[in-house]
């Protein structure tokens, strides 16, 4: 079946590491993006990809980095410059990166990452 | 620019009983509409999303939202909740004209459906 696949499902880091989480989507979109959720706060947007090797910055892309080298993938590295990076991270898609895409974003199942 | 507000965190209702979760939103055109729901530790799942025509937006599960332009509001509502249906509801928008391409989501609204 087509869809988001996000892994791992769970992540534990210790202070100091950078972590990647996957992102990979077999539906054919064009557009990509990260989220980070935390408790009370809604959706926050970390990055996203309108085509393949390009992307930009969302509301809170310090601390994180990513690649779009396929239309397929699109991974987030946590890296240790973010500071308080424990939170649920959500990989979404859609149809098209542009104005005129009047569908709806197509979400993974998440990623939680704990730092220790 | 273009912004959504979800006035209640939380929403309580008794099973079998109507449901209504509020949003309202902000654009300088016609908005894009869309509802998803989101159950603990699983990603958002779409429910429905209003574009142009029906004011009335049916969607998955028996939910549907009525859009009021003259309100700037876009509520989801279902008319007999159930227990099942206790989860957070995202509302989101999109400005197609003077806003981005990407959605803005509310904060959430937690739904408790008591048996």
């Amino acid at each position: 079946d087509g869809g988001i696949t996000q892994s791992p499902k769970y992540l534990f880091r210790k202070e100091g590491q950078n972590v990647t989480l996957s992102c990979e989507q077999n539906l054919n979109h064009d557009a990509m993006y990260w989220y980070r959720q935390d408790p009370g706060q809604g959706l926050r947007l970390i990055y996203y990809s309108q085509i393949v090797n390009d992307f930009q910055k969302g509301d809170i892309a310090e601390g994180y980095s990513v690649s779009r080298e396929k239309k397929e993938s699109f991974p987030l590295t946590v890296t240790s410059a973010q500071k308080n990076p424990t939170a649920f991270y959500l990989c979404a898609s859609s149809v098209s990166g542009t104005g005129g895409n009047t569908g709806e974003l197509f979400f993974g199942e998440g990623s939680r990452l704990t730092v220790l | 620019a273009q912004s959504v507000a979800q006035p209640e965190d939380q929403v309580n209702v008794a099973e079998g009983n109507p449901l209504t979760v509020k949003c309202t939103y902000s654009v300088s055109g016609n908005p894009y509409l869309f509802w998803y729901v989101q159950y603990p530790n699983r990603g958002l799942q779409f429910l429905l999303k209003y574009i142009t025509g029906d004011n009335l937006v049916k969607g998955s599960y028996g939910f549907e939202a009525e859009f009021n332009k003259s309100q700037t509001s876009f509520h989801l509502k279902k008319p007999s909740a159930l227990v099942s249906d206790s989860a957070l509801y995202f509302c989101a928008v999109r400005d197609p004209v003077g806003g981005s391409y990407i959605p803005t989501f509310g904060r959430g609204t937690s739904l408790i459906v008591h048996p």
